[in-house]
């Protein structure tokens, strides 16, 4: 069965600390890749994706990640965090199949960035 | 344009009750889904649609029904709502990119 696992389940950090947060998932096929994030009593926004090309993905407010193939990860990075980065971050994965267009959600990381 | 929209945006019911829960979204998106949220275990999937009048189970069906009678509409029915359902609800819509609502907080007690 696919997976989405992330490393990390609390992080607190520095304002202008460097993040990176892990992600990994299990299926051999193609996939699309997601980071999601969910600030404080909201809905999920979507940060960035991965559908194929350049592996390094560029999203809204600083954020970067990674696909690396041959690892099965997708992390997410930012230079540096401010204290408006608090909240809670998903990585998800597409795995196309003849299920429809379903999301494998990891667990979540919540990020806390101290002032 | 809304994108999605949910409601109500909180509930409290009693074990047994039941409810539906109504999402609703501007995109002509064919694929919408339900999803509950936990803590310490993301989002699961309940159920999901790829087109008007189809429906199909997700991760975590059990105790919830769902009915796509228009394309815009996608609704979560509890019948006989149990305290293991006290979630979060969250609808999205579309495909390669999935757009969510607001989300419904649900209480059973």
């Amino acid at each position: 069965a696919q997976s989405v696992s992330q490393h990390n389940h609390h992080v607190i950090l520095s304002e202008a600390a460097s993040l990176e947060l892990g992600c990994n998932y299990s299926y051999g096929g193609t996939v699309n890749l997601f980071w999601y994030v969910q600030y404080p009593g909201q809905h999920l926004q979507l940060l960035l994706k991965y559908f194929s090309g350049d592996p390094l993905v560029k999203g809204i407010k600083g954020f970067e990640a990674e696909f690396i193939k041959s690892k099965f990860s997708f992390n997410l990075r930012k230079p540096s965090v401010q204290w408006s980065d608090t909240a809670e971050y998903f990585c998800a994965v597409n795995a196309f199949s003849n299920q429809g267009g379903k999301l494998i959600f990891g667990q979540g990381t919540e990020l806390s960035v101290k002032p | 344009n809304a994108g999605v929209t949910q409601t109500p945006k909180f509930r409290v019911l009693k074990t047994g009750q039941s409810m539906t829960l109504l999402c609703a979204q501007d995109m002509n998106h064919e694929y919408m889904y339900w999803y509950r949220q936990d803590p310490g275990m993301g989002l699961r999937l309940i159920h999901y649609s790829v087109g008007e009048g189809t429906t199909a189970k997700g991760e975590v069906p059990d105790g919830y029904n769902v009915s796509r009678l228009k394309k815009q509409n996608f609704l979560l029915g509890l019948e006989s709502a149990a305290p293991s359902q006290t979630s979060v609800y969250f609808c999205a819509s579309g495909q390669q990119t999935q757009y969510f609502g607001p989300g419904t907080r649900l209480l059973v007690l």
